[in-house]
């Protein structure tokens, strides 16, 4: 079974571009986390989508969004793009939204802001 | 506000010998715990949990132990083995109302030595 996938592995943008990440969860599941891993901190939580709605979100400004597709499938778009949004994106899936279930990652895609 | 800490950048130990893994959290409203593993170029991985109910979980070579009047949990592998080099994360979230985010730690590389 095909675990997550996420695409780009690696996107080089300028300040001032936008930046678009991609994710596949595992075969049947609904819901799909974002989080950020920038040099010397921990993951932090971006947002989460189930079954195509916006369920939670981090303490991250309005530039950061997303979505989820119908496939739930979802992409991360991050706007006004600056130095410090340069990190490690990582996409994670569980089978739906229930509190114990267990959330699985993908490899991420490393953003480089110049 | 790092609401989940871990204070050992780096841990080296030899094969054979216990691996410590130490966190501390400051948000009482956690309760459930789980701690994370990652190689280079891959996704954390799930590696064990512990409900705020328990003060001790064991899988294997692992086990995790919780203490919540001292707001610290701890990972412990024994036998360590040079395929557990990695960097484990330790992660906190709220079951009710948390809105499934995971709360992480920044990290600690731990290094088996032969």
């Amino acid at each position: 079974e095909a675990g997550v996938t996420q695409s780009p592995t690696h996107l080089i943008k300028t300040r001032g571009q936008q930046a678009t990440l991609r994710c596949s969860p595992i075969s049947g599941h609904t819901s799909v986390y974002w989080y950020q891993q920038a040099l010397g901190l921990g993951l932090q939580f971006l947002l989460w989508y189930d079954e195509g709605e916006e369920r939670n979100r981090g303490n991250f400004p309005p530039r950061f969004s997303g979505r989820q597709f119908p496939n739930y499938s979802s992409e991360l778009n991050v706007n006004a793009l600056e130095l410090e949004d340069s990190a490690l994106y990582l996409c994670a899936s569980s089978p739906g939204a229930g509190t114990y279930n267990e959330q699985f990652f993908g490899p991420g895609t490393r953003l480089t802001v110049l | 506000d790092q609401q989940v800490k871990q204070n050992s950048p780096s841990l080296s130990v030899q094969e054979g010998r216990i691996s410590i893994l130490n966190c501390d959290y400051t948000n009482s409203m956690f309760d459930y715990f789980l701690w994370y593993k990652k190689y280079p170029a891959e996704g954390p991985t799930f590696l064990i949990s512990i409900s705020s109910i328990k003060d001790k979980n064991e899988d294997g070579r692992f086990t995790v132990f919780l203490n919540k009047s001292a707001k610290h949990l701890s990972l412990h592998i024994v036998p360590s083995q040079p395929g557990d080099s990695a960097v484990y994360f330790c992660a906190a979230r709220i079951l009710t109302g948390g809105g499934n985010k995971l709360t992480f730690g920044t990290g600690t590389q731990l290094k088996v030595e032969l």
